[in-house]
């Protein structure tokens, strides 16, 4: 079946301007996550969500970062007034959502530079 | 604080040989562990796990090694290819299993010399 899919795969913005990141989970998974793969490092967690509802945000860095999942599948990473050090590459995964889920199924992730 | 640790940035072996890949953890509250390959381009892949309650697991040219007291774990992969040449990311949860959030080392580069 299909996997996790994101888009854009690439978005380029200018400093101060509000960008939405989308993704599209695996069908019929409950739990979905973001993160943000900087330049040589791994990738940071943002947020879990289970259903419809935030499970875990702590690791979004401030409020200008927003996510949503308004019907427990598709999810919108919103992120307001960008700064140039929120360029990265921003990695959605999803998983079945059971407890003991063996792995995490990462999508191509959307590579986002602010100019 | 780097909680999951890859000190080696990069590595390179010879086709037919062993790879091993090394990545260390300061929170003793981890009890679940990944290792993920990432090619240029793609999200990251998974490759295979262990629970700290196993010290090995074995997945056909992949075995992960756990020391829970030293707080390291190490990925063999034997024989490498040069299909294997990617970037390897360790990964690891406090919560038994891969449901909520999961902390990555910084990955190694491995290049499989043909």
């Amino acid at each position: 079946g299909a996997g996790v899919s994101q888009t854009p795969s690439n978005k380029v913005t200018e400093k101060g301007k509000y960008v939405e990141l989308r993704c599209d989970p695996i069908s019929g998974h409950t739990a979905l996550y973001w993160y943000r793969q900087s330049l040589g490092q791994g990738p940071e967690f943002l947020i879990y969500f289970q259903g419809t509802g935030a499970a875990d945000d702590s690791g979004l860095p401030n409020d200008r970062f927003f996510a949503v999942r308004p019907e427990g599948s598709v999810s919108t990473l919103k992120i307001q007034r960008t700064e140039r050090g929120d360029s990265a590459v921003y990695l959605c995964a999803s998983s079945p959502g059971l407890a003991g889920d063996n792995e995490q199924f990462f999508g191509p992730g959307t590579r986002l530079t602010v100019l | 604080d780097q909680q999951v640790k890859q000190n080696s940035p990069s590595l390179s072996v010879q086709e037919g040989r062993i790879s091993i890949l090394n990545c260390d953890y300061t929170n003793s509250m981890f009890d679940y562990f990944l290792w993920y390959k990432k090619y240029p381009a793609e999200g990251p892949t998974f490759l295979i796990s262990i629970s700290s309650i196993k010290d090995k697991n074995e997945d056909g040219r992949f075995t992960v090694f756990l020391n829970k007291s030293a707080k390291h774990l190490s990925l063999h992969i034997v024989p490498s290819q040069p299909g294997d040449s990617a970037v390897y990311f360790c990964a690891a949860s406090p919560f038994g299993g891969a449901t909520n959030k999961l902390i990555f080392g910084t990955g190694t580069l491995l290049a499989v010399q043909p």
